[in-house]
């Protein structure tokens, strides 16, 4: 079975902390993928890497980066959290020959305060 | 511009009916669609997808039918059981591969009903 974990299920920060959420997956997936939960917006792509230390912007990118030094991590840093941040984050991977399976981890209810 | 569109926030139906669940989309360029569930404080999980090249794939109680035509595409769950009570996630990907991410619609919320 894929196992995605993420570091954290619950967090809360203050406006002005950086804030790292990290994600390990064990199947060797090339493709790793970070999304937000809001209610009645859906699933939102803030980024996606498909390589070490490669990473392209979604679709939300704006107040966010991520770093992937390793295959199984790809973690995503808010450098200077703000309350519209508050959110769900999901973290995802998928192997390069069926990239469109996307296995996702449990998530991160991220509360900024 | 929403690309993939559920259009009902919410569905309720008696355990042992049908279920259909249905989702448009908008990019011509979509090739590939999926459905994930979502339980509360769970991340999704992959119920069932299908490739532009079919227009039905089944799987046990779970059906989606592909209409490339009119951009719809459906997931029909026969008969309904409580534990199908859940978040259900229409996604696309538009042809790269799904390595550059999936587009998701905004979810219907499914209510099985005893």
């Amino acid at each position: 079975d894929v196992k995605v974990t993420q570091s954290s299920r619950y967090l809360v920060k203050r406006t002005g902390e950086k804030v790292f959420l990290e994600c390990v997956q064990d199947m060797d997936h090339e493709n790793m993928f970070w999304y937000r939960q809001d209610p009645g917006l859906g699933l939102r792509l803030i980024y996606f890497s498909y390589d070490v230390k490669m990473k392209e912007k979604g679709d939300i990118p704006e107040g966010y980066s991520v770093s992937r030094e390793k295959k199984e991590r790809f973690s995503l840093i808010l450098e200077s959290a703000s309350t519209n941040q508050t959110s769900m984050y999901l973290c995802a991977s998928s192997a390069s020959g069926a990239a469109d399976t996307q296995y996702f981890g449990p998530g991160t209810r991220l509360t900024v305060l | 511009d929403q690309q993939v569109k559920q259009n009902s926030p919410s569905l309720s139906v008696q355990e042992g009916r049908i279920s259909i669940l249905n989702c448009d989309y908008t990019n011509s360029m979509f090739d590939y669609f999926l459905w994930y569930k979502k339980y509360p404080a769970e991340g999704p999980t992959f119920l069932i997808s299908i490739s532009s090249i079919k227009d039905k794939n089944e799987d046990g109680r779970f059906t989606v039918f592909l209409n490339k035509s009119a951009k719809h595409l459906s997931l029909h769950i026969v008969p309904s059981q409580p534990g199908d009570s859940a978040v259900y996630f229409c996604a696309a990907s538009d042809g790269g591969g799904g390595a550059d991410g999936l587009t998701f619609g905004k979810g219907t919320h499914l209510i099985i009903q005893p």
